[in-house]
């Protein structure tokens, strides 16, 4: 079946500007993760979904951030008034049980 | 912030020869996995390697984990070019599903 999708692939926006990322998880899978990847940070964890709701969203770095799941399928991170330190790959991911988690291609997102 | 380290940062093999990248962590862990990631994007799952486990194999792949120094290691043996890659560690804690991983180590395999 289909993998993890994310959309845009890339995203050029200018300081300030509100931006929307978008993640397709596996069908079925009731878990879902955002994670983002920057150079100076390497690989981190931003929130978690069970289903809809968010037990854990300890990774997200200010209140900038924001992620909702709806109908335990597609989920979107919202990041508002964005700054060049937002820069970066974000990554989603998704899985069954706990354990092995599929990734999507990521979204590459520069900030000018 | 990461949960450990990943040595070396860097190797560069012929093809043909085996790849050794080792992985520490600092908290308990559920399990422990390695990814493959190719040219900055999505992340490839190799294999996991349960707490209670101490070795594990998957085709080329050889993975030990010691949980009483808190390190994991990865072998890929008979190295080819296609494994040219970041590989990173990855844990899941006992507090959570969330994955924290290490900083990767790049591969590159020569042909």
């Amino acid at each position: 079946g289909a993998g993890v999708s994310q959309s845009p692939s890339n995203k050029v926006t200018e300081k300030g500007k509100d931006v929307e990322l978008r993640c397709d998880p596996i069908s079925g899978h009731t878990a879902l993760y955002w994670y983002r990847q920057s150079l100076g940070q390497g690989l981190e964890f931003l929130i978690y979904f069970q289903g809809n709701s968010a037990p854990d969203k300890s990774g997200l770095p200010s209140d900038r951030f924001s992620a909702e799941r709806t109908g335990g399928s597609v989920s979107t991170l919202t990041i508002q008034r964005t700054q060049q330190e937002d820069s970066a790959v974000y990554l989603c991911a998704s899985s069954l049980t706990r354990g092995e988690q599929f990734f999507g291609p990521g979204t590459r997102l520069t900030v000018l | 912030s990461q949960q450990g380290e990943e040595d070396p940062q860097a190797l560069s093999i012929q093809e043909g020869e085996n790849a050794t990248m080792n992985c520490s962590y600092k908290t308990s862990i559920n399990n422990l996995q390695w990814y493959r990631q190719n040219s900055g994007r999505g992340l490839v799952h190799l294999i996991l390697i349960r707490s209670n486990e101490r070795e594990k194999h998957s085709g080329r792949l050889r993975v030990t984990l010691d949980t009483s120094k808190k390190s994991s290691s990865l072998l890929i043996t008979a190295s080819r070019a296609a494994d040219t890659a970041s590989y990173f560690c990855a844990t899941d804690g006992a507090a959570g599903n969330k994955l924290t991983f290490g900083g990767g180590t790049r591969v590159l395999v020569k042909p």
